[in-house]
This record gives structure tokens, C-alpha cells and sequence, in this order.
């Protein structure tokens, strides 16, 4: 199957600052990605969607200026959580998908705590 | 909108089977199962596309009815490496991302 990295794989940063998780496809060109965010106990939340080269499509109740998404080639996109606040601290979790085909497929997940 | 899984959760003995279930109140192209571990990130089970598609590998099967909008996710002669919350994703068509259930928690013990 395709292969979804993520970096870090846990951060922990003081509120106020910013925070950039990067997700990469390793073995396929990844023209869509997706961001979910899971809190403990809960489903994955859809927080946006990124076609490469676009502006990303953010989901309703989420801040486009504040959950910064770059999809900048086929096999990178980025989320840059901007003054982190401790309510942000959560399970992100990027997806990606290749053009024509159904499958999703999930990176490792970043546990991002803020304090 | 978010589809819905039942049950919530299941306890199971190994070698017991179990079912769980997904439906969508619209029309879906495709359902797809992953299984998540406490603190991993989900891992893809199956897919199945519209056409009354069944599928498995060894002792996890899935079916999926479109005109009912609805999947089963079959285990049987569970594991204890079953253990994990399912989730179900459907999907409808073109660029838009897969829409999760809330979860089933299933716990396989010895």
C-alpha cells in the first residue's frame, strides 16, 4: 500500500507559538490531502481539504487563518497551527489521495500538545 | 453528513464473531474500513464500491449495499489483535474527502 509520512510525531510547544506538521507522500503523487484533527475518545474531524497548487478548502467552524494549510507540491503539504493555545492540543492526522483512484491513505499522526 | 455505526461498542471473547454496522442517509459511491489503535493513526482494512461489492482477507469480510446505504464489517473467530475502535468512512463522489463515523470500540479478550 502507499506510504504517508508525518513530522514530528509529537511536539510540544508553549502557547503563543507556532507549530508546522508536515505530511509527505512517499511513493505517490498525492494531489489531494486531507487534515483531521481526533480528540481522545472521538472520531477524526475533517479540519481541511488541499488540493496541490490550490488554496485550501476549510471545513465550516474551522480558522483558515489560524490552521495555516500549504499543499506546495505533489508530495508535501504542511499545517501550521499559529499561536498554539492549549484548547489546540489535539491528534492531527493527514490523509492523502492519488487523482482517479478511492483510496485514502492516513500518515502516522502527530500528537501536538500545548502548554 | 456523518454516517452512523452501531454498536458503540463490543466486548468480544476470542474465536467469537462480531458485526458492525454502517449506514449513510445518502446515496454513497464507496465505504471504506479502517481500524485504529490507541495513540496510532488509523490503518486502511477494505474499500467497497457501489455494486453490492463483498470483500475479505482471512477473517475480516465486508459487505455493502448501496441501495440501502448501508456496509457490514464481519469478523469472525476474533483475535486479541482485533481489539480497536472501527470506523467506517463514505465517501459519494469526486474531490470531496471521506466522511467517518463515530467509531466502534471493539475489545477482544482472552
Amino acid at each position: 500500500g502507499a506510504v504517508v509520512s508525518q513530522h514530528p510525531s509529537w511536539v510540544i510547544c508553549k502557547s503563543g507559538t507556532s507549530v508546522k506538521i508536515e505530511c509527505r507522500s512517499l511513493d505517490f503523487q498525492a494531489t489531494t490531502m486531507f487534515w483531521y484533527r481526533q480528540f481522545p475518545k472521538q472520531s477524526l474531524m475533517l479540519m481541511a481539504t488541499s488540493n496541490e497548487g490550490s488554496k485550501a478548502t476549510y471545513e465550516q467552524g474551522v480558522e483558515k487563518d489560524k490552521f495555516l494549510i500549504n499543499h506546495a507540491s505533489l508530495t508535501l503539504s504542511t499545517l501550521t497551527v499559529t499561536s498554539a493555545h492549549p484548547e489546540d492540543s489535539s491528534f492531527y492526522i493527514c490523509s492523502a489521495r492519488s487523482s482517479g483512484t478511492y483510496e485514502q491513505y492516513f500518515g502516522p499522526g502527530t500528537r501536538l500538545t500545548v502548554t | 453528513q456523518q454516517p452512523v455505526q452501531s454498536p458503540q461498542a463490543v466486548i468480544l471473547r476470542e474465536g467469537e464473531d462480531a458485526v458492525i454496522n454502517c449506514s449513510s442517509s445518502k446515496a454513497l459511491y464507496s465505504v471504506h474500513w479502517y481500524r485504529q489503535k490507541h495513540g496510532e493513526a488509523p490503518v486502511f482494512l477494505m474499500i467497497l464500491l457501489k455494486g453490492g461489492e463483498q470483500k475479505g482477507h482471512e477473517k475480516i469480510s465486508a459487505s455493502f449495499n448501496e441501495k440501502k446505504q448501508q456496509s457490514s464489517l464481519y469478523l469472525t473467530a476474533s483475535q486479541l489483535s482485533y481489539s480497536g475502535t472501527y470506523f467506517c468512512g463514505t465517501w459519494d463522489s469526486g474531490n470531496t474527502p471521506l466522511v467517518f463515523g463515530k467509531g466502534t470500540r471493539l475489545s477482544v479478550i482472552a
